[in-house]
């Protein structure tokens, strides 16, 4: 299986802030990576596709890049409504493997 | 608006069985590959299974093989998880997802509460 190792576990910030989130394949995962938002008592979004691709509808402060096994997770300004746990996933291949994810707190 | 609804969570004992439903609105099923993925309470989250728009090919997590059943009913826009001899740590919120083109779970359900309890 596929490890994903996401850091930091957690991360407080200011409003305004730009904030960053890693995540590290085991192997080669080429660039099938998504980056998936679930707030608190909800199902998970999707924001960002194929490591870079923003999904339909999210806000453009939201960005991804990497490719291989590296790969970060920005958001360019910090909003009151991006509290949240924020997930990476590999989809290269079965069994599809979460990172532990990332808890976002505003400072 | 493309839409899935699970329903069937519960409390179960250990050893029970429990089948959850997944109900889609607002596109073609028969078309995409569906996903269930599980959420223990408080943890990250865990793909459990997979399964092939015509119903033909199965995946399954580790964790659960030969215990968990996906399947589907396209006349009825239905996607099932019958879940056997169910332990304590399968307690979590089942969703259900659908598969779409470039390797994208869009969108997620509300999520089924299960919980394996005596």
């Amino acid at each position: 299986d596929i490890q994903m190792t996401q850091s930091p576990s957690s991360l407080s910030a200011s409003v305004g802030d730009r904030v960053t989130i890693t995540c590290q394949a085991s192997q080669d995962i080429g660039n099938y990576l998504n980056w998936y938002q679930q707030k608190s008592g909800k199902a998970p979004k999707l924001l960002i596709y194929d490591a870079s691709n923003l999904e339909t509808g999210v806000p453009s402060r939201f960005s991804g890049r990497g490719s291989g096994t590296d790969f970060t997770f920005t958001i360019s300004s910090l909003q009151p409504e991006d509290i949240a746990i924020y997930y990476c996933q590999q989809y290269d291949s079965l069994p599809i493997t979460f990172g532990q994810g990332t808890r976002l707190e505003i400072k | 608006e493309v839409q899935l609804v699970e329903s069937g969570g519960g409390l179960v004992p250990p050893g029970g069985s429990l089948r959850l439903s997944c109900v889609a609105s607002g596109f073609t099923f028969s078309n995409y590959w569906m996903h269930w993925v599980r959420q223990a309470p408080g943890k990250g989250l865990e793909w459990v299974s997979r399964i092939h728009n015509d119903g033909s090919v199965t995946w399954y997590a580790d964790s659960v093989k030969g215990r968990f059943t996906i399947s589907r009913d396209n006349a009825k826009d239905t996607l099932y998880l019958q879940m056997n001899s169910l332990r304590a740590e399968d307690t979590a919120v089942y969703y259900c997802t659908r598969d779409i083109p470039h390797r994208r779970l869009v969108p997620w359900g509300q999520g089924t509460l299960v919980t394996v309890s005596s």
